[in-house]
């Protein structure tokens, strides 16, 4: 069946590093994948979301690959600050409805 | 602009008694409408979309039920609430044909 899952349920950095987040899924189909991100105790917040015939998107510190050869999605964040710890989800658009994955926990390292 | 207000913030509720969450978007015209569950630290899990008023998809077999009364309006219910039904219920908005969901600040929901 359809499944976006993460490699990495958590991933610590030093402050000014490179975060890179990892997400596998397994439909094909999809035509969008986007990234949330969630503080504790609140919803996710949109991130950044690319196309299936695109490669690479970029936002403000954040860049979107999608490798559909092996049907691989990442976030890089640049120069990672404290305020972007928090859990990070990848998800496909699948017929109306977002399907998300479990999630990867940023900690951010002073 | 768009908003979507969730209420409320927190809830305790005893095991076997009723339950109705409700959400409201505010902004936007026919919006589809998203119910998800989120475990602790667990991802989202989709209970119910809504694509227009009186039309409801159930993703996961539960006791739990979803209602649009009205364009902008999405009810989560129960009859009888299980100690499994604790957890974070987010409900999430988007405009037709695009994908991004925008989420409300959610309702943490404990059956004691």
């Amino acid at each position: 069946g359809e499944s976006v899952g993460l490699h990495l349920p958590t991933l610590s950095v030093q402050e000014g590093d490179n975060s890179i987040i990892n997400c596998a899924y397994s439909n094909s189909a999809s035509d969008y994948f986007i990234w949330y991100k969630q503080e504790s105790g609140k919803g996710p917040q949109f991130i950044i979301d690319i196309r299936s015939n695109m490669d690479k998107r970029q936002g403000q510190r954040v860049t979107v690959l999608l490798n559909k050869t092996v049907k691989h999605l990442s976030l890089q964040i640049a120069a990672t600050q404290p305020g972007d710890s928090a859990v990070y989800f990848c998800a496909e658009d699948s017929s109306y409805k977002l399907i998300f994955g479990s999630g990867t926990r940023l900690l951010v390292r002073p | 602009s768009q908003t979507i207000h969730q209420w409320p913030a927190t809830l305790v509720q005893p095991v076997g008694s009723p339950l109705s969450l409700e959400c409201t978007v505010e902004g936007t015209s026919n919006p589809n409408l998203y119910w998800y569950r989120q475990a602790a630290g667990r991802g989202l899990q989709l209970l119910f979309y809504s694509v227009g008023i009186g039309q409801i998809s159930s993703e996961v077999p539960q006791n739990l039920s979803a209602s649009r009364p009205q364009d902008r309006q999405f009810i989560l219910s129960s009859k009888k609430l299980l100690l499994s039904d604790s957890g974070f219920y987010l409900c999430a908005w988007s405009v037709p044909d695009l994908p991004e969901a925008f989420f409300g600040q959610g309702t943490r929901l404990t059956v004691v």
